[in-house]
């Protein structure tokens, strides 16, 4: 079945450092993939999405590519703020599942002043 | 004005009641979820409806029954609550395609002692 593996947290930086949060999945079709962020007490928000191959999805400074050769779809940012302190999830959906999007286990992430 | 709006917010009611979690979205979206996040924050399907018609129904104790009265709202009623429910319940809506991504609500906690 489908799945989504990303790195474990909690992660912590400093402002201003450079952030990558690994993601790779498992599915049998070619499912479009997306990172979502959730703040403290707060429902989750659609970060960046990329629903095909060497797609990239950008926002808020945040970047990822889907990697079919790798079956990859790390996020990154060059330079992190404190607001940037949330729990990120990477997921996948497609078409086998019924479009039901399968979520990763989150990565909490903290950036020091 | 929201888009997916839940109530209650909070929830904290006593072992062996019944309790319901009503969700509404103005977005004009075919499809509605509702997810389970545990306290280590990972995120679990419960259900989906397309257009009032339930399309996914995953392993979920019969305790659990959701209602769709039309397109726009998708309810949560939960029998005889057990300890083990106490969780974040989000509702979410798309327009049902793989490459959509979900608008959240902002969860309702609820928390059963």
């Amino acid at each position: 079945g489908n799945s989504v593996t990303q790195m474990e947290g909690p992660v912590t930086l400093s402002e201003e450092a450079f952030l990558t949060i690994n993601c790779t999945y498992t599915a049998t079709g070619y499912p479009s993939l997306f990172w979502y962020v959730q703040y403290p007490g707060e429902g989750l928000q659609l970060l960046l999405k990329a629903t095909k191959a060497d797609d990239k999805g950008s926002n808020k400074g945040f970047e990822a590519t889907y990697r079919k050769e790798t079956t990859s779809f790390h996020l990154e940012k060059g330079s992190v703020q404190v607001s940037d302190s949330a729990v990120y999830f990477c997921a996948l959906s497609d078409r086998s599942s019924a479009s039901k999007i399968i979520f990763g286990s989150g990565t909490r992430l903290s950036i020091r002043p | 004005d929201t888009a997916v709006s839940q109530t209650p917010k909070y929830l904290v009611t006593q072992m062996g009641n019944d309790k319901s979690i009503k969700c509404e979205q103005n977005l004009g979206h075919d499809t509605m979820y509702w997810y389970k996040q545990d306290s280590k924050k990972f995120l679990k399907i419960m259900f989906s409806y397309n257009n009032k018609e339930l399309i996914i129904n995953e392993t979920v104790p019969n305790r659990f029954s959701p209602k769709s009265p039309d397109k726009a709202h998708l309810n949560l009623h939960i029998n005889s609550l057990e300890l083990g429910d106490s969780a974040v319940y989000f509702c979410a809506s798309s327009q049902g395609e793989p490459g959509d991504g979900y608008t959240f609500g902002s969860g309702t906690r609820l928390t059963v002692v």
